[in-house]
């Protein structure tokens, strides 16, 4: 089984500041993480997702992700933000014999301040 | 490419009564998971159908069922519904390896039980 963790249930920062959002998981199996964000009233959009090889992970919008594995974490983080990244972000896991069941955190609300 | 469609966006019922929401996946794609999300419990995975098939079910009470059709298409009901149905349900389409690590969300449909 697996679980995730998402240290901050609210980040609120600046725009064109940097942001980092904070995810750690565990498994007894080897895993795919992903990052999701949800902006209001609409499903999941995938930013990215970490399956092998680099640690570093880049994804859309300017997203970026780094794999621990050492510390069971899969960080979030972006160099600058723009008002248009306020929306809610996942951090979700998976089994790699079973990538459709994704366990996923509880969500960062990321609010970003003109 | 059309993407993850889900009928209806929003859905008010009673208690005691049941409702079926419906998701037509992605072209091509045989694999159809469905989540639950709620503010208090976040996002949970109920079942996933591939190839007309149940592969995996999350742990939810026999209220809650499933079905797909061979074109792909997929069905949940839920019966004898109780207020805390009330949620977001999201349906999530991939190709269906299980490697297959490319999940897309639809929009969601927004189930209020009164």
């Amino acid at each position: 089984a697996q679980s995730v963790t998402q240290l901050d249930s609210q980040v609120p920062v600046f725009e064109e500041a940097p942001v980092e959002l904070r995810c750690n998981y565990s498994s007894s199996v080897s895993v795919y993480l992903f990052w999701y964000v949800q902006y209001p009233n609409q499903g999941l959009q995938l930013l990215l997702k970490y399956l092998s090889g680099s640690t570093l992970v880049k994804g859309i919008n300017g997203f970026e992700a780094e794999f621990n594995k050492s510390q069971t974490s899969f960080h979030l983080r972006k160099p600058s933000v723009h008002i248009s990244d306020t929306a809610e972000y996942f951090c979700a896991v998976a089994g790699i014999q079973g990538a459709q069941k994704l366990v996923f955190g509880q969500g960062t609300r990321l609010t970003i301040n003109p | 490419k059309a993407g993850v469609t889900q009928t209806p966006r929003y859905l008010i019922k009673t208690r005691g009564q049941q409702v079926t929401l419906s998701c037509s996946p992605i072209s091509g794609h045989r694999s159809v998971s469905w989540y639950q999300q709620t503010p208090g419990q976040g996002l949970q995975f109920l079942f996933e159908y591939f190839s007309e098939t149940q592969r995996n079910k999350g742990n939810f009470p026999g209220r809650f069922s499933g079905r797909q059709f061979s074109n792909s298409r997929s069905e949940m009901n839920v019966s004898t519904l109780e207020l805390g149905d009330s949620a977001l349900y999201l349906c999530a389409s991939s190709l269906g390896g299980l490697r297959n690590t490319e999940a897309f969300f639809g929009q969601g449909t927004r189930l209020t039980v009164v």
